[in-house]
């Protein structure tokens, strides 16, 4: 099992630009969040989903868009992207199930620079 | 106050020494926590997790949750240069409703000398 993948692993955009990030994941999890990992910030939660069809707002939603279309993909989108969007950014999926733990699984991170 | 309280550092010690990472919580309503370790450039990844209050130990590590307090603890034993990473703290409520969330302390970045 692959776990948790990320595409692209690193990106350069011009303010302005446009990108999509892509998570997939292949442990059947029904649930997947994308995070932000900034300096002195911790990780916050942009968006989740609880499953296909269904997105949800987290902490710091606005200038992103999210889609799950699939249920092992959570695609990122940046529709204009700004240099306060520079940051590292995580995927991470999850069981629905009360499991004992319900543990997030991360996938390696998308670092994004916008100039 | 901020949910989740973690003091940043940075924390060097040396090699064998004992290491104790901390955060404290202001929601009652937690009841799952976790440590996970990140790894320079990498994702975090989950080390240990103690559900309510109590102690758990894995090998070198142990798990320290303190309700009354609203405080846990991380300690690793006989620290190793490979421990050097930063450490989040994390935690949720029970099931239903949002608990699936976490809410993340800002991380400790250890460093362990040889």
């Amino acid at each position: 099992n692959a776990g948790v993948t990320q595409t692209p692993k690193f990106r350069v955009l011009k303010t302005g630009q446009s990108m999509t990030l892509l998570c997939a994941q292949d442990m059947n999890h029904e649930y997947m969040y994308w995070y932000r990992q900034d300096p002195g910030m911790g990780l916050r939660l942009i968006h989740y989903s609880v499953g296909e069809g269904t997105t949800a707002k987290g902490e710091v939603p606005d200038g992103y868009n999210v889609s799950r279309l699939k249920k092992q993909n959570f695609l990122l989108g940046l529709e204009s992207a700004a240099p306060s969007q520079t940051s590292v950014y995580f995927c991470a999926s999850s069981f629905s199930q009360d499991r004992p733990l319900r543990e997030q699984y991360f996938g390696p991170g998308t670092r994004l620079t916008v100039t | 106050q901020k949910e989740v309280e973690q003091d940043p550092g940075p924390l060097s010690v040396p090699e064998g020494a004992i290491v104790s990472l901390n955060c404290t919580y202001s929601n009652s309503a937690f009841q799952y926590f976790m440590w996970y370790r990140q790894y320079s450039r990498k994702g975090p990844e989950l080390l240990m997790y103690t559900y309510s209050s109590g102690n758990k130990e894995d090998g070198r590590f142990t798990a320290q949750v303190d309700k009354s307090s609203k405080y846990i603890s991380l300690f690793i034993r006989d620290s190793q240069p490979s421990d050097s990473a930063t450490y989040l703290c994390a935690m949720r409520g029970n099931s239903g409703g949002s608990n699936y969330k976490l809410t993340f302390g800002k991380g400790t970045l250890l460093t362990v000398n040889p």
